[in-house]
């Protein structure tokens, strides 16, 4: 697997964009970028996912840039509830995801 | 979107005794689930694949006669800790492949976890 690397922490106010950046120089054409999240002590949840073009969904949108070597979910309007562990995964497909540190999103009133 | 449930969602044992986690998925069949592990304050670790009707298959360093994995059928997977020991002591979560509205590749829907305490 492509290794990813993010941001260990973020802060977003309430009702702004929330921008979480993934590098993944290594990525291979065949290669999906995955994101997911963890709201603290629950399961993970699928937030979206994109080969190469631009991603949209009710959730969040995903920019993947022309070479593929980074992206960027985007959580348009961020509240409370969306504070949580970002994790973004580089795979060829969604079986045996593997998890690395991810970004932990704090969003402030 | 698909669900997957885990029984029981917190368990405390003493130590040397045996836990069994169930994970089923309630509204579509999985031949395949994967379970995790995960410390506080730490990343989901992959532990192990379960394969229904087959053997399931480890990751490096998890023992295969601590963590038996039985998949029962096509919406049961079961994780039993054998001897449980306060090391173990960790948040397990299941996880089971789906065809999701994004498209021709499975999505993963994870179960809410089961909290394991061994004192």
């Amino acid at each position: 697997d492509a290794k990813t690397t993010q941001p260990t922490s973020m802060d977003c106010a309430e009702g702004r964009a929330a921008n979480l950046p993934c590098n993944h120089s290594t990525i291979s054409g065949n290669e999906y970028v995955y994101w997911y999240r963890q709201i603290h002590s629950q399961g993970p949840q699928y937030i979206i996912h994109g080969l190469k073009n631009n991603e949209t969904n009710e959730m969040a949108s995903l920019i993947i840039t022309e070479d593929r070597k980074s992206s960027t979910l985007i959580l348009p309007h961020a509240t409370l509830r969306d504070t949580a562990v970002y994790y973004c995964i580089v795979r060829v497909g969604s079986y045996d995801m593997r998890f690395g540190a991810g970004t932990r999103l704090t969003v402030k009133p | 979107g698909a669900v997957v449930s885990q029984h029981p969602s917190r368990v405390i044992c003493k130590s040397g005794t045996s836990v069994k986690i169930e994970c089923r998925s309630l509204d579509f069949q999985a031949t395949t689930m994967f379970w995790y592990r995960q410390f506080p304050k730490q990343s989901l670790m992959l532990m192990a694949t379960s394969n229904e009707g087959s053997k399931a298959t480890y990751e490096q360093g998890v023992e295969k006669d601590k963590f038996l994995i039985n998949h029962a059928s096509l919406t049961l997977s079961t994780l039993t800790v054998t001897s449980a020991h306060p090391e173990d002591s960790s948040f397990y979560i299941c996880s089971a492949p789906h065809q999701g509205a994004s498209g021709p590749y499975n999505e993963q829907f994870f179960g809410p976890g089961t909290r394991l305490t061994v004192l």
